[in-house]
């Protein structure tokens, strides 16, 4: 079965500065997508960045970037010249495509709050 | 706009009673799934189904009940053999093995 483990239940950063958000995953397959989630308060989930495995390419949306290092298993999210709007729970997210179908596993979520 | 729409939004059970949460999309997407969020977890997976009149557990059904007889629908059941119930619950859609899902927007579950 595949995990993920985000081991930063909690973290803070001011406003216009760079924050960094760890996730670590577990897998023996070679075909999957990795998603980080933003849920602000009003718990609509929004995606923030998507990466497919098979590109060594770093995926990035404007603000958002991710490290992602494939042979350590690991995604991180960096988000720079942080907004207050950015103030949310982030969680970080494995797919794996099968034949059968796409189960979507998370882990446990970072709050992320920027201060003004 | 297409999207997803769970209702209601509050939804309150008193224990012994079983409640049924709507999900309904027009995305003409395959693939749905139930998931289940408490307080400093993740999303846990309870149901999913890719085609219509076929779905399966995820990693924890104990306690609930889907049906998908419809392509755009897929309600989930709360039993009253769900023992702590009270949660935030989150209905999604996907495109068969595209790996991008949709949201709705929640039912929040209390047990009064």
């Amino acid at each position: 079965a595949q995990t993920v483990t985000q081991s930063q239940p909690e973290m803070s950063v001011q406003e216009a500065e760079t924050v960094t958000l760890s996730c670590t995953y577990d897998t023996s397959e070679n075909n999957y997508y990795l998603f980080w989630y933003k849920q602000p308060p009003s718990r609509q989930m929004i995606l923030v960045i998507r990466q497919e495995a098979y590109k060594q390419q770093n995926a990035t949306e404007n603000r958002f970037s991710v490290n992602f290092q494939k042979a350590a298993k690991s995604f991180s999210l960096k988000i720079s010249d942080s907004q207050l709007g950015d103030t949310a729970m982030y969680f970080c997210a494995f797919i794996l495509l099968e034949t059968s179908g796409s189960r979507l596993t998370f882990g446990e979520g970072t709050q992320l709050t920027v201060n003004p | 706009d297409g999207g997803i729409t769970q209702s209601p939004k509050y939804l309150f059970r008193k224990e012994g009673q079983n409640v049924t949460l709507s999900c309904e999309q027009n995305l003409n997407h395959d693939a749905m799934y139930w998931y289940r969020q408490d307080p400093g977890q993740g999303l846990r997976l309870i149901y999913y189904s890719q085609i219509v009149n076929d779905f399966q557990k995820g990693d924890i059904a104990e306690g609930y009940s889907v049906s998908r007889e419809k392509k755009e629908s897929f309600p989930l059941t709360v039993t009253s053999a769900q023992k702590n119930p009270t949660a935030f619950y989150l209905c999604a859609s996907s495109i068969g093995l595209y790996p991008g899902y949709t949201f709705g927007s929640g039912t929040r579950l209390t047990v009064v």
